[in-house]
């Protein structure tokens, strides 16, 4: 198993421009969060979603969307990139929810808006 | 304030020294969990803690779970450069669904 995948690896844009950080698991989990990260500052849990056709949203949406078409695909969408969408992004994926089940995370996507 | 606090937010010891990071809830636990980060990485799992009172251990390094007080230690014994990264507490405090992060605490170990 690869298991939670992400790409771009790292991405500079500019203000206003858009785009899609991608994230694929092959585990068949049914969770699925995007978070971001700050310097010196823990995760914030953007979206995350229970199954496929179900989104909802976390801490800090705003500037974002999501779609789960899939159960093993949760893309993360940047319509109108800001200077404070500066950040590391992170995926990960958990099975269940019964509390019993570690989340899973991809390596990160840095992201860098100029 | 922060719904999980970390402390220390860094730490600097010498190799083979012991040490211990606190992570603290001001929420209701139902479940913890420890994770690594290496610089420019992902995070690993470490420990799942969910009853009060239970303590887990792998290899040097061992958590706690204080339900009464919303608190968990993580401990590692005989520090080495290996330990080295930065260790963030998530928390389950019934939200559903998802966990909340502390901010973390960077370790660096000196030779």
């Amino acid at each position: 198993n690869a298991g939670v995948t992400q790409t771009p690896k790292f991405r500079i844009l500019k203000i206003g421009q858009s785009m899609t950080l991608q994230c694929t698991q092959d585990m068949n989990h049914n969770y699925m969060y995007w978070y971001r990260q700050d310097p010196g500052m823990g995760l914030k849990l953007i979206y995350y979603s229970v199954g496929a056709g179900i989104t909802d949203k976390g801490e800090v949406p705003n500037g974002y969307n999501v779609s789960r078409s899939t159960t093993e695909d949760f893309p993360l969408r940047l319509e109108l990139a800001a200077p404070s969408q500066t950040s590391v992004y992170f995926c990960a994926s958990s099975p269940s929810w019964d509390g019993a089940y570690e989340q899973y995370f991809g390596p990160g996507t840095r992201l860098t808006v100029t | 304030s922060q719904e999980l606090e970390q402390s220390p937010q860094s730490l600097i010891v010498q190799e083979g020294k012991n040490l211990t990071i606190n992570c603290t809830s001001s929420k209701t636990l139902y479940g913890l969990y420890w994770y690594k980060q290496k610089y420019g990485e992902g995070l690993i799992f470490l420990m799942m803690l969910q009853k009060g009172g239970e303590e887990k251990s792998h290899e040097k390094i061992t958590a706690k779970l204080d339900e009464k007080k919303q608190q968990s230690s993580l401990h590692i014994t005989a520090s080495q450069p290996s330990h080295a990264g930065i260790y963030l507490c998530g928390a389950d405090t019934g939200g559903g669904n998802k966990l909340t992060f502390g901010t973390g605490t960077q370790l660096k170990v000196e030779l």
